[in-house]
């Protein structure tokens, strides 16, 4: 079956330090693959997402591109933020299944 | 920006007790879901809902869960009675459309604890 694997946490980094939150998928088919972020106290919000192999996601300064090769959708950011700080997870969405398949969830903290 | 709202933020039951989990999607979305996440594991899918009925379910989706939206606006996941092990944060979300382009709009979670 599908599934998502992230490497583990936490993760605590300084602010303006090279931000990456690795991310590994298995599935049948071509997924649809996302990030989600979760902010203290608020719900799962999508940072990015990418829909077919090479493509690339951004947004607010974060990237990830999808990797059918490695099959792969490592989140990256060049200079993180102490607003930054929440808990990151990666997903995928496979054909027209409306099913969301999540890894565990990583906890970012930056300090200043 | 829209948001799914979902209550309580928090709730405390007994083992073999009724609980009813409430959500507010989006009020144009027509396709919604619950999901939960037990403290340290995956976020996993429970149900999807469109049209008034169940689209998908998963196996942890069992005869003690049930939804329901009883009128235009509520959406609620039902546990008949309670176990240890259905402690978790319980989200809910919403979309407008399904497939590759899906975006679904999630609630801040209620944390169910069952003692």
């Amino acid at each position: 079956g599908d599934s998502v694997t992230q490497m583990e946490g936490p993760v605590t980094l300084s602010e303006e330090a090279f931000l990456t939150i690795n991310c590994t998928y298995t599935a049948t088919g071509y997924p649809s693959l996302f990030w989600y972020v979760q902010y203290p106290g608020e719900g799962l919000q999508l940072l990015l997402k990418a829909t077919k192999a090479d493509d690339k996601g951004s947004n607010k300064g974060f990237e990830a591109t999808y990797r059918k090769e490695t099959t792969s959708f490592h989140l990256e950011k060049g200079s993180v933020q102490v607003s930054d700080s929440a808990v990151y997870f990666c997903a995928l969405l496979t054909g027209a299944n409306s099913k969301l398949t999540f890894g565990k969830g990583i906890t970012l903290s930056v300090r200043p | 920006e829209p948001e799914v709202t979902q209550t309580p933020s928090h709730q405390v039951t007994q083992m073999g007790q009724e609980v009813i989990l409430r959500c507010v999607p989006i009020s144009n979305h027509l396709y919604f879901y619950w999901y939960r996440q037990i403290l340290g594991q995956k976020v996993e899918f429970l149900v999807s809902f469109y049209n008034n009925e169940i689209s998908e379910k998963s196996e942890i989706f069992d005869d003690q869960f049930s939804v329901e939206r009883p009128d235009g606006s509520n959406f609620t996941l039902k546990i008949r009675s309670t176990k240890l092990e259905d402690s978790a944060m319980y989200f809910c979300a919403s979309s407008d459309n399904l497939g590759r382009n899906e975006k679904l709009f999630f609630g801040s979670g209620t944390q169910l604890s069952v003692l």
